[in-house]
């Protein structure tokens, strides 16, 4: 059972770039989740899916695109890298009438 | 406004003490809380959750926590620190309701001396 699993795991891009972080998960969650984690700031939610067919903004959309794509998989993509999008990316998942979320290890994006 | 507050952001003990790591929350319905932690270059793994009921609440790792309404606090707790604890440590709050949104505080990064 591979819980969460995201994609890259490292990624550099230059200003201007466009790329897709990829996230899955196997536990039948109809909640998903990205975060970007930032030193001193914790996580802030950047988007959200509270059930498949639904996005919406989080604490920090901007910049960002989602598409659930079906239940498993939720992306994330940046059209534009920007410096200030240097960060570790986290997706997270919840079951229905659940409170917990599971996280994936991470995406660390570098943006030069 | 919604918010968690972890006051101590780098926390240095010794093998063996103790160890409490404070967290400070604002919510406006009854919250579920939780704490998280992240080992270097890892994702983050649930080691305590509370929702309802007895308000002191046990963990993986020897981790308890104590849910303290009148002090709207939600502090983390070890009797004796092992050096495989160092790691950063994350509250939450939230959870509930059909979105599940959750609010992180800063984190409190813990150093184990030998």
């Amino acid at each position: 059972n591979a819980g969460v699993t995201q994609t890259p795991k490292f990624q550099v891009l230059k200003t201007g770039q466009s790329m897709t972080l990829q996230c899955a998960q196997d536990m039948n969650h109809n909640s998903m989740y990205w975060y970007r984690q930032d030193p001193g700031m914790g996580l802030r939610l950047i988007y959200y899916s509270a059930s498949e067919g639904t996005t919406d903004k989080g604490e920090v959309p901007n910049g960002y695109n989602v598409s659930r794509l079906n239940k498993r998989e939720f992306s994330l993509r940046l059209e534009s890298a920007a410096p200030s999008q240097t960060s570790v990316y986290f997706c997270a998942s919840r079951g229905q009438g659940k409170e917990t979320q599971y996280f994936g290890p991470g995406t660390r994006l570098l943006v030069l | 406004a919604q918010s968690v507050t972890q006051p101590d952001i780098h926390i240095t003990v010794s093998e063996g003490a103790s160890l409490e790591l404070r967290c400070n929350y604002s919510y406006g319905a009854t919250p579920y809380l939780f704490w998280y932690v992240q080992s270097p270059g890892q994702g983050l793994q649930l080691l305590l959750k509370y929702f309802s009921g007895d308000t002191l609440v046990q963990g993986i790792k020897g981790f308890e926590a104590e849910f303290k309404r009148s002090q709207s606090s939600f502090n983390l707790r070890k009797p004796s620190v092992h050096w495989s604890d160092a790691a950063e440590y994350f509250c939450a709050v939230g959870g509930s309701g059909n979105t599940g949104k959750l609010i992180f505080g800063q984190g409190t990064t813990l150093q184990v001396k030998p």
